[in-house]
């Protein structure tokens, strides 16, 4: 079955430093890799996703992601984190175009 | 655009009581979703449907039932609730599977004292 590890389960930055998100994952075809957002008390956002072609992917909000599938990864990057960023980041993975499956999340705090 | 709206936002249930969480979404998508969200554990699908008339079950259905009669509404239904089902459900719908952008509730928090 198809699984996300999100190996970080809290991470705190400082504004303006750069950040990456970990996600591997485990599936027996090319995967569609999604990363959405929550933010505190509100649904999930897309942030951007991975289905094919270049593997480094931009996505709103200034972040971006890179699909490395020697290494079943799909980690996201900021160069630069406002405090508006700090929520919790989930990563995910296709199940054979029938549903999505989440890793645990990534909980982001921002230091002013 | 009203997207995709969850009724109602908070609920407490006593042990044993049922109740139906609604979900309707307005964007005429094909591919509805229930997952739960507990703490540390990320998202759990409940169940999913691809079209009108068609559910199926994710990896957590116990307790729960869903149908979808028409396409805007995929109601949930816990039957006899336990504690273990206090949680944060979420409906999700896409246009078309997971090639498509899924769109995602406000959430409803269930607490089963």
């Amino acid at each position: 079955a198809q699984s996300v590890t999100q190996p970080d389960i809290h991470i705190t930055v400082s504004e303006g430093a750069s950040l990456e998100l970990r996600c591997n994952y485990s599936y027996g075809a090319t995967p569609y890799l999604f990363w959405y957002v929550q933010s505190p008390g509100q649904g999930l956002q897309l942030l951007l996703k991975y289905f094919s072609g270049d593997t480094l992917v931009q996505g709103i909000k200034g972040f971006e992601a890179e699909f490395k599938r020697s290494q079943s990864s799909f980690n996201l990057r900021k160069p630069s984190v406002h405090w508006s960023d700090a929520a919790e980041y989930f990563c995910a993975v296709d199940n054979y175009g029938q549903n999505f499956v989440f890793g645990p999340g990534t909980r982001l705090s921002v230091l002013p | 655009n009203a997207g995709v709206t969850q009724t109602p936002k908070f609920r407490i249930l006593k042990i044993g009581q049922s109740m139906t969480l609604q979900c309707a979404q307005d964007m005429n998508h094909n591919y509805m979703y229930w997952y739960r969200q507990d703490p540390g554990m990320g998202l759990k699908l409940i169940y999913y449907s691809v079209g009108a008339g068609i559910t199926d079950k994710g990896e957590v259905p116990n307790g729960y039932n869903v149908s979808r009669s028409t396409t805007e509404d995929f109601p949930l239904r816990l039957e006899l609730a336990a504690p273990s089902q206090t949680s944060v459900y979420f409906c999700a719908s896409s246009l078309e599977g997971t090639n498509t952008e899924a769109f995602f509730g406000q959430g409803t928090r269930l607490t089963v004292v």
